[in-house]
């Protein structure tokens, strides 16, 4: 069983569309992350969810809105794609928020928008 | 804030030798460091993390890192690498936002093996 996962695995699509992104995590853990890998492989956190409350939204454009229906679930939804949005995307999840706590992250999108 | 600086972007060494992956933090309060593995094309995996106690962390695939508050490093080692090692190798610290874990990551050493 795939711990966290994430669909879909590649996302090809054209600027300024709108896309979507799902994450489940089956842990049973209480809080889950959205990160952005760009091009060079450095990896930032863009959102985290408790317990479906935003906590952290580290300035990223309005045109990303995180979603969580539910502890096990998180998505991201992107409006008006953008060239800068092509990237790897990679949700996360932990039990608690705690500075401590283990990550355990999905296999992650690769977006491209041509 | 707190932030991790990995010193090298690429480490190539052979197959069967040993191996040191620098990583070197900044933080003005209690530091927890991770050290996550990223293996092509999948998403990351912890490898160990020093939360505190014992300087020596031991982690999986016979991996082990030091946390050396005065020099404020934490280097990865391995004292024998494998093929399988080939992978991005990213140091991270934690720190705490409303409450909240926020990983800082470093910018990832790609270790290569060459056979």
């Amino acid at each position: 069983d795939t711990a966290v996962s994430q669909t879909p695995k590649y996302l090809v699509t054209q600027m300024g569309n709108d896309k979507s992104i799902k994450c489940e995590q089956n842990l049973g853990h209480d809080t889950m992350y959205w990160y952005k890998q760009d091009s060079k492989k450095f990896l930032k956190i863009m959102f985290s969810y408790n317990n479906k409350e935003l906590i952290i939204n580290e300035t990223v454009p309005n045109r990303f809105s995180p979603k969580s229906p539910d502890k096990a679930h998180l998505n991201l939804h992107i409006n008006s794609l953008e060239l800068g949005d092509s990237a790897v995307y990679f949700c996360a999840s932990s039990q608690g928020g705690g500075p401590q706590g283990t990550q355990y992250f999905g296999p992650g999108t690769r977006l491209l928008v041509l | 804030a707190q932030s991790v600086t990995q010193l090298d972007s690429q480490v190539p060494v052979f197959e069967e030798a040993p191996v040191e992956l620098r990583c070197n933090y900044s933080s003005s309060v209690s530091v927890y460091l991770f050290w996550y593995v990223q293996y092509p094309n999948q998403g990351l995996q912890l490898l160990l993390k020093y939360l505190s106690g014992s300087t020596l962390v031991k982690g999986i695939n016979g991996f082990e890192a030091e946390f050396n508050k005065s020099q404020t490093s934490f280097h990865l080692r391995k004292p024998s690498v494998h093929i399988s090692d080939t992978a991005e190798y990213f140091c991270a610290v934690s720190e705490i936002i409303q409450g909240a874990q926020k990983l800082v990551f470093g910018q990832g050493t790609r270790l290569t093996i060459n056979p």
